[in-house]
């Protein structure tokens, strides 16, 4: 069963260092997704990115974020200079239409900064 | 614009026993519902969703739920807990474009 794929599973990062954590959608799937979780707490939309351009992004997705399809497969989420309160657990997300679908959910990338 | 509000935030529930999650929606327009859930240290796994027809949809490992559009409620139910159901529940909705989630319910089900 085609699934969401994303690497690494846990990343520790020192503060201010740039990060990229990646995502590989389900082939034939046109609508893609980062979210956030910090620990113990919500899931937080991030951005959502359709047709090489993000579609629409949350107030977390400050310049600090960046996401990027660069070969037709992958889809990169990039922090460019981490805070300690950038940690939490990444989710990639894809999706075959923006409506009337779920969103299939990577196993995610925890993402550490100390 | 759409948000979630699950209205319990921890579910303690003995085995065997039945569990309600209640989650109520708003929106100003038509939605699609949706129910994940996270069990410790993974991602998420949809359990069931409702996308129109019939209001009653069942999902995976029993877990089924009612969509009421004239109490924007999305409760999901089952009969009979296992040990195995301990994890966290998201309620979700999505009109175009992202997945709006609430705050999440701990289920935590003891011998």
């Amino acid at each position: 069963e085609p699934e969401v794929t994303q690497t690494p599973s846990h990343q520790v990062t020192q503060m201010g260092q740039e990060v990229i954590l990646r995502c590989v959608p389900i082939s034939n799937h046109l609508y893609f997704y980062w979210y956030r979780q910090i620990l113990g707490q919500k899931v937080e939309f991030l951005v959502s990115f359709y047709n090489n351009e993000i579609s629409e992004k949350s107030e977390i997705f400050d310049d600090q974020f960046s996401v990027e399809r660069p070969d037709g497969s992958n889809f990169t989420l990039k922090i460019r200079s981490t805070k300690l309160e950038d940690s939490a657990m990444y989710f990639c997300a894809s999706s075959p239409r923006d409506m009337n679908t779920e969103a299939f959910f990577g196993q995610g990338t925890r993402l550490t900064v100390v | 614009a759409q948000s979630v509000t699950q209205l319990d935030s921890q579910v303690p529930v003995f085995e065997e026993a039945p569990v309600e999650l209640r989650c109520n929606y708003s929106s100003s327009v038509s939605v699609y519902l949706f129910w994940y859930v996270q069990y410790p240290n993974q991602g998420l796994q949809l359990l069931l969703k409702y996308l129109s027809g019939s209001t009653l949809v069942k999902g995976i490992n029993g877990f089924e739920a009612e969509f009421n559009k004239s109490q924007t409620s999305f409760h999901l139910r089952k009969p009979s807990v296992h040990i195995s159901d301990t994890a966290e529940y998201f309620c979700a909705v999505r009109g175009w474009g992202k997945l709006q989630f609430g705050a999440g319910t701990q289920v935590v089900v003891t011998p």
